[in-house]
């Protein structure tokens, strides 16, 4: 089936340490995002990638940054991790501009960080 | 900036019956809006979305209403059931064409 797929699922590491987080999608979208989940805080935006040359800041992107390797690969860095960087990150997928799925978010399983 | 604020965070019902959920959003550029539901432990699903040129939309037991002049939508669902108990986040497309979500609700359908 056509999926989103985050690896790795959980990872502990320490502060100060660079991270990174991938995801790969299947379902052949154009649009790629990253959001954070905290508890009560819902689902904040990190960066969004409308295609390959197209990345854009979300709402809390200090700290993190971005690679669209290809239209299927969209990894999130944390170059030097800190503790209020714990939380559950998800990966995102869309269909492009003009189409009817343009903003329906197909999400990954989540990534689980925890930054010691 | 955007913003998009959800009440309440917690809701408890007795099964069978009604829960509604609110959302009031700020970019008043933003025509649409989606609901996910996240169960325990699961990714957010899309359940309903409506669209600014619509003011209501159902879908079996659950419907979306919109009122794009005072900038709020509600998720109402109808003869609630154990399996309606998740969180709901409610959603806004912005006019940088990206979705900004909703703090959450926890809805707890109590048998």
């Amino acid at each position: 089936d056509a999926d989103v797929t985050q690896t790795p699922r959980n990872r502990i590491t320490k502060t100060g340490k660079r991270i990174m987080l991938e995801c790969s999608q299947t379902k052949g979208h154009d649009r790629m995002y990253w959001y954070r989940q905290d508890p009560g805080l819902g689902l904040r935006l990190i960066y969004y990638s409308f295609d390959v040359k197209d990345i854009n800041k979300g709402e809390i992107s200090d700290g993190y940054s971005v690679s669209r390797q290809a239209q299927a690969k969209f990894s999130l860095s944390l170059e030097s991790a800190i503790p209020n960087q714990t939380a559950l990150y998800f990966c995102a997928t869309s269909e492009g501009q003009g189409t009817p799925g343009a903003n329906v978010l197909t999400f990954g399983a989540g990534s689980r960080l925890t930054v010691l | 900036g955007e913003n998009v604020e959800q009440h309440p965070s917690t809701l408890s019902v007795q099964e069978g019956d009604s829960a509604v959920i609110k959302c009031t959003y700020s970019d008043s550029a933003s025509n649409y809006f989606p609901w996910y539901k996240q169960e325990l432990g699961k990714r957010p699903q899309l359940i309903i979305d409506i669209r600014s040129n619509v003011g209501e939309k159902k879908d079996q037991r659950i419907a979306v209403t919109l009122n794009k002049t005072a900038k709020h939508f509600s998720l109402h669902i109808t003869e609630t059931q154990p399996e309606d108990s998740a969180v709901y986040f409610c959603a806004a497309r912005t006019s940088y064409d990206k979705v900004i979500f909703g703090p959450g609700t926890s809805l707890s359908v109590i048998p």
